[in-house]
């Protein structure tokens, strides 16, 4: 069975400060992997996507995430974050099953000024 | 082009009642998935349909159901209400259902009383 790990619930940054949400899953087959981004009373939105080919994938609104098959990892990063990028962040995996994914318990990132 | 609709946004249920969501997926995306997200269990995959055929199914009891229409759209039912079924519902749509890619709406948020 699939599972993801989200390491920190919240993470308090200061502006323009770099960020670093941190992502492990489980999986027996080969996934995909995924960085969505949930506003306050809003839905997810796409950040970025790991289907294959390059490990490091660049996103939406300067984010990177980094896929590492050997420590099952897929970090996310920003450089210099801006109070905007408050938000809940959900790592999330699927192995192609329709439709389905597997997310993480989310990361509060709080972005203080 | 128009995002995920979902109505109603926000409504209130007495426990035994039951509740009907609507869903109108992006133009063209023929799988339209559901997501149950509270606070303690974070965000669970409901069920999964593509081309009117429910392909994948998530572990929540029969109470809850769903269908979707030559059209596309998708409603979904709980039955019986519990106070535990109060809810953020998500709906998302893709073209395949594959590849993870989920464009969400912005939810339905149900409080049962």
């Amino acid at each position: 069975a699939q599972s993801v790990t989200q390491l920190d619930s919240q993470v308090p940054v200061f502006e323009e400060a770099p960020v670093e949400l941190r992502c492990n899953y489980s999986s027996s087959v080969s996934v995909y992997l995924f960085w969505y981004v949930q506003y306050p009373n809003q839905g997810l939105q796409l950040l970025l996507k790991y289907l294959s080919g390059s490990t490091l994938v660049k996103g939406i609104n300067g984010f990177e995430a980094e896929f590492n098959k050997s420590q099952t990892s897929f970090h996310l990063r920003k450089p210099s974050v801006h109070i905007s990028d408050t938000a809940e962040y959900f790592c999330a995996v699927t192995d192609n099953q329709g439709g389905k994914l597997i997310f993480g318990q989310g990361t509060e990132l709080s972005v203080k000024p | 082009k128009a995002g995920v609709t979902q109505t109603p946004r926000y409504l209130i249920k007495t426990r035994g009642q039951q509740v009907t969501l609507s869903c109108s997926p992006i133009s063209g995306h023929r799988s339209v998935s559901w997501y149950q997200q509270t606070p303690g269990q974070g965000l669970q995959f409901l069920f999964e349909y593509f081309s009117e055929t429910q392909r994948n199914k998530g572990n929540f009891p029969g109470r809850f159901s769903g269908r979707q229409f030559s059209n596309s759209r998708s409603e979904m039912n709980v039955s019986t209400l519990e106070l535990g079924d109060s809810a953020l519902y998500l709906c998302a749509s893709s073209p395949t259902g594959y590849t993870g890619e989920l464009f969400f709406g912005e939810g339905s948020r149900l409080t049962v009383l």
